[in-house]
C-alpha cells in the first residue's frame, strides 16, 4: 500500500526558514518523481515543486523559486522541501504527492495527508 | 502558459441525481487532464487520468470526457461521500499552473 507520510509544518516568523518531510513507503522510491502541492486556508490546490525519480530535475513555481528547494534521499525514501525566507503568503497546508504518468506529463496519484505552515509574527 | 476555468463554481445536487462538472483549457491540451476530488479536511484524491480512466479504487458512477479544451466529470448518482470539492488538472504543458480553481458540489 502506497503511504505518505508528510511532517514539518509549524508556526514560523515572516522570514524565517522551515524543513518539510515526506516518508514514502509501499513502493520504489526512485521510479516516481515527487512533489509538493500547497493549499492557503479556504483557497485552491497550488503546485509548488516537483523532483523527477532521479533526483536530477527540479521545478518551482514562479511564487516559490529562489526560495524553497526540494531534494529527496533515496536511503531513506524520504522528500525533503526547504522553505527559506518564508511570507506571510505562504501560508497552508503543504501536500507531499507522488507522480503518476510519463516524465513532463504527471498527474498526482497519490498524496499525503499534508502539513500545515503558518507565518506569522 | 495554460488556464483551466471550471464551472460552475458552486453545483446544488440532491442526493441520487446527476451531477456534471465542466473544465474548460485555454489551449488545447489532448487528453491530458486530471480530475480530483477533496472532501472536507482531508487530502485530494485522483479520481480520472487520461480525460477519461478512473484510478484504482474509483466507482464507476464516476466518469471523465472529453479532450482538447472541453472536459466533464459526471458523477451519475450522487452518494453523501460525493459531496466535494472536485479539480481538475491539466499535464500537457507544466510547469507552472495546472490546477483549475474547484467546482463545489453540495446538498440541494
Amino acid at each position: 500500500e502506497v503511504q505518505l507520510l508528510d511532517s514539518g509544518g509549524d508556526l514560523v516568523q515572516p522570514g524565517g526558514s522551515l524543513r518539510l518531510s515526506c516518508a514514502a513507503s509501499g513502493f520504489t522510491f526512485s521510479d516516481h518523481a515527487m512533489s509538493w502541492v500547497r493549499q492557503a486556508p479556504g483557497k485552491g490546490l497550488e503546485w509548488v515543486s516537483v523532483i523527477s525519480g532521479s533526483g536530477t530535475s527540479t521545478y518551482y513555481a514562479d511564487s516559490v523559486k529562489g526560495r524553497f528547494i526540494i531534494s529527496r534521499d533515496k536511503s531513506k525514501n524520504t522528500l525533503f522541501l526547504q522553505m527559506n525566507r518564508l511570507r506571510a503568503e505562504d501560508t497552508a497546508v503543504y501536500y507531499c504527492a507522488r507522480l503518476g504518468g510519463t516524465y513532463r506529463y504527471w498527474y498526482f496519484d497519490f498524496w499525503g495527508r499534508g502539513t500545515l505552515v503558518t507565518v506569522s509574527s | 502558459e495554460i488556464v483551466l476555468t471550471q464551472s460552475p463554481g458552486t453545483l446544488s445536487v440532491s442526493p441520487g441525481d446527476r451531477a456534471t462538472l465542466s473544465c474548460r483549457a485555454s489551449q488545447s491540451i489532448g487528453n491530458n487532464l486530471a480530475w480530483y476530488q477533496q472532501q472536507p479536511g482531508q487530502a485530494p484524491r485522483l479520481l480520472i487520468y487520461g480525460a477519461s480512466t478512473r484510478a484504482t479504487g474509483i466507482p464507476d458512477r464516476f466518469s471523465g470526457s472529453g479532450s482538447g479544451t472541453e472536459f466533464t466529470l459526471a458523477i451519475s448518482s450522487l452518494q453523501s461521500e460525493d459531496f466535494a470539492v472536485y479539480y481538475c488538472q491539466q499535464y500537457n504543458n507544466w510547469p507552472p499552473r495546472v490546477f483549475g480553481q474547484g467546482t463545489k458540489v453540495e446538498i440541494k
